[in-house]
């Protein structure tokens, strides 16, 4: 399966202030995921990244927040912009990496913890 | 709206138990995936559940799936401190990769 490498894997960050979380594939993959993981909580998808074309948001996250690019088949970014103590989340890139009884199946980077002061 | 809920959230258990984590969802699914979590890491796949009746198991850990009743289980056997982590169900739709999580289960196996 695919191995993701995402940094940085935690920073402090001040209120007001944009902070670029890169996630990094071993392979070509065609779609990647973007999560987040707010502290004792569930992950919540917030978009998914395909090469060549922008970003498909979920209900409740939009561009001018998170955007992300995605310049290649295995790299891609997630900005946090604007960033408030709400954002204090893990956020967690993931991919589609190989195929269990026929489902494909998502591999997660080891995500990358940011605390907003 | 997909909605994925799991019980219980928190679940505290004697090494050598016998427990099940439940997962119900809302609408309709085709695939519905178990995930393990450490503190401190990433996720890690367990098991992924496709059709009505499916069951899979490793080791201690044992997954269901009744689609008709959209419901999952991951039944643990005669536990041991190991299996200590979060444990997550998600499910997906017809929309490629996407997936909706379930809260997690935070499972302690006390010695």
């Amino acid at each position: 399966s695919a191995v993701i490498s995402q940094k940085p894997s935690r920073d402090i960050c001040q209120r007001g202030t944009s902070l670029t979380i890169q996630c990094q594939v071993d392979s070509q993959v065609t779609m990647m995921f973007w999560y987040r993981q707010q502290p004792g909580q569930s992950l919540t998808l917030i978009a998914t990244a395909n090469q060549g074309s922008e970003a498909t948001y979920e209900s409740g996250f939009v561009i001018d927040k998170f955007p992300i690019s995605r310049p290649n088949l295995t790299f891609s970014t997630l900005t946090v912009s604007n960033m408030s103590p709400e954002d204090s989340s893990i956020y967690l890139c993931s991919v589609e990496a190989g195929v269990i009884s026929g489902a494909n199946v998502l591999t997660f980077g080891a995500g990358s913890r940011l605390t907003v002061l | 709206e997909l909605k994925v809920e799991q019980n219980p959230l928190f679940l505290s258990m004697q090494e050598g138990k016998n427990y099940t984590i439940y997962c119900n969802y809302s609408t309709t699914s085709d695939r519905l995936y178990w995930y393990r979590q450490d503190p401190g890491k990433s996720l890690e796949s367990l098991f992924v559940l496709l059709s009505n009746g499916a069951v899979k198991q490793e080791g201690r850990l044992m997954a269901s799936l009744d689609t008709k009743a959209r419901l999952s289980t991951l039944h643990i056997t005669a536990a041991v401190h190991d299996l200590s982590a979060t444990y997550f169900c998600a499910v997906g739709t017809s929309r490629g990769s996407r997936l909706t999580f379930g809260e997690g289960t935070q499972l302690t196996v006390n010695p």
